[in-house]
């Protein structure tokens, strides 16, 4: 079955450094992928998504990068800020008529003012 | 406020009680999701609803969970006979309904029972 997982459980970024999250995916065939962020108490919020027919797509100061060669996507966060302090999820929509979507366990990002 | 919205946002029961949480999808959105989430874990997928049509099912979903979406808008998500490990978030999702779409979370509703 499909998995998606995270690299690294947390991530310590200087206030105005660049953050990378990391993502594998084990399913070839995925074709949809997103990015949620979650605060604390609160549900999770869309940041961005890419196709597969995309390795880049680039939004308001984040990036994300898909390599269908190895499975991979990261999210690139421009010049970190602390309301960026929060849980990163990359999720993937199953596809087959309707979208549940699977979630890894998140990575923790914690910004050092 | 148009996003998707749920009610209660928190909810203290004692074990063997019922509750009901409520959602209200991002309006003209056709599908609606709800999940479970524990601490230090990503959402987990409990069902979903196509207009007013309860088309999938997790596992995780017991007999004494029940949903239902019966005009295609607002959803209801009861719990019976509640235990302590159903203390979690209740998040619902929605989402327009074409293709691969994505789904957009309400604020969740935080069950803890005691």
């Amino acid at each position: 079955g499909e998995s998606v997982g995270l690299h690294l459980p947390t991530l310590s970024v200087q206030e105005g450094d660049n953050s990378i999250i990391n993502c594998a995916y084990s399913n070839s065939a995925s074709d949809y992928f997103i990015w949620y962020k979650q605060e604390s108490g609160k549900g999770p919020q869309f940041i961005i998504d890419i196709r597969s027919n995309m390795d880049k797509r680039q939004g308001q100061r984040v990036t994300v990068l898909l390599n269908k060669t190895v499975k991979h996507l990261s999210l690139q966060i421009a010049a970190t800020q602390p309301g960026d302090s929060a849980v990163y999820f990359c999720a993937e929509p199953s596809y087959g008529g309707y979208q549940k979507v699977t979630f890894g366990t998140g990575t923790k990002l914690q910004v050092i003012p | 406020d148009t996003g998707v919205s749920q009610d209660p946002r928190h909810k203290i029961t004692k074990r063997g009680q019922n509750v009901t949480f409520r959602c209200d999808p991002i309006s003209e959105h056709n599908r609606l999701y709800w999940y479970r989430q524990t601490l230090g874990q990503g959402p987990e997928f409990l069902t979903y609803f196509q207009n007013e049509a309860q088309l999938e099912k997790s596992r995780l979903l017991s007999d004494r969970f029940s949903a239902e979406r019966p005009k295609g808008s607002f959803s209801t998500l009861e719990i019976q006979r509640t235990e302590q490990g159903d203390s979690a978030m209740y998040l619902c999702a929605s989402s327009p309904g074409q293709g691969p779409d994505t789904q957009y979370f309400g604020p969740g509703t935080r069950l803890t029972v005691l």
